[in-house]
């Protein structure tokens, strides 16, 4: 199963970008990555998923690197309420659909 | 949007008893729903994945006979946490695809065993 690598915490300005790098190195030709955020106490929220190329919906932008060993998500301006826990997951290469999720990175947003 | 339904939100339990939780798929047929644990702190610890139809699979350390999981229908799936005791005091949430494409998490269980 490819992990992930993600920096445990990062605050952003309210306003700005928010750039959140995650690591999957060990990721397989066909292994999506997948990006969940986590409000407290609440189930995780579905942000954006590719394969190999770059994702935008209205939530945000993935980038992934040619050789798909990172990727980046951004927030293009950040509120306060994208306060969460953010979670770039790569899906086990089974039949069994598996999501499994790392530590994530609890992003600020700040005022 | 995909929608999960998740029920109880909150439950307080003493311990012995046992616990169910439900989690429907309200748009869509859920081929495959799983279950996780989340404690204060953590991040989200799979338990097990189950297939409409057929017996749940189990993760490594989760205990089959104390958590039990039933996916009846294409739409619900169960856990039932069977003589409960304060340290299964957690976070219980389910998630739902269909074959795969996209997967949606109900809004979660806090389970208090007193």
């Amino acid at each position: 199963d490819a992990k992930t690598t993600q920096p445990p915490s990062m605050d952003c300005a309210e306003g700005r970008a928010a750039n959140l790098p995650c690591n999957h190195s060990t990721i397989s030709g066909n292994e999506y990555v997948y990006w969940y955020r986590q409000i407290h106490s609440q189930g995780p929220q579905y942000i954006i998923h590719g394969l190999k190329n770059n994702e935008t919906n209205e939530m945000a932008s993935l980038i992934i690197t040619e050789d798909r060993k990172s990727s980046t998500l951004i927030l293009p301006h950040a509120t306060l309420r994208d306060t969460a826990v953010y979670y770039c997951i790569v899906r086990v290469r089974s039949n069994d659909y598996k999501l499994s999720f790392g530590a994530g990175t609890t992003v600020t947003v700040r005022a | 949007g995909a929608v999960v339904s998740q029920h109880p939100s909150r439950v307080i339990c003493k311990s012995g008893t046992s616990v169910k939780i439900e989690c429907r798929s309200l748009d869509f047929q859920a081929t495959t729903m799983f279950w996780y644990r989340q404690f204060p702190k953590q991040s989200l610890m799979l338990m097990a994945t189950s297939n409409e139809g057929s017996k749940a699979t189990y993760e490594q350390g989760v205990e089959k006979d104390k958590f039990l999981i039933n996916h009846a229908s294409l739409t619900l799936s169960t856990l039932t946490v069977t003589s409960a005791h304060p340290e299964d005091s957690s976070f219980y949430i389910c998630s739902a695809t269909d074959q795969g494409r996209g997967y949606t998490f109900g809004s979660g269980t806090r389970l208090t065993v007193v």
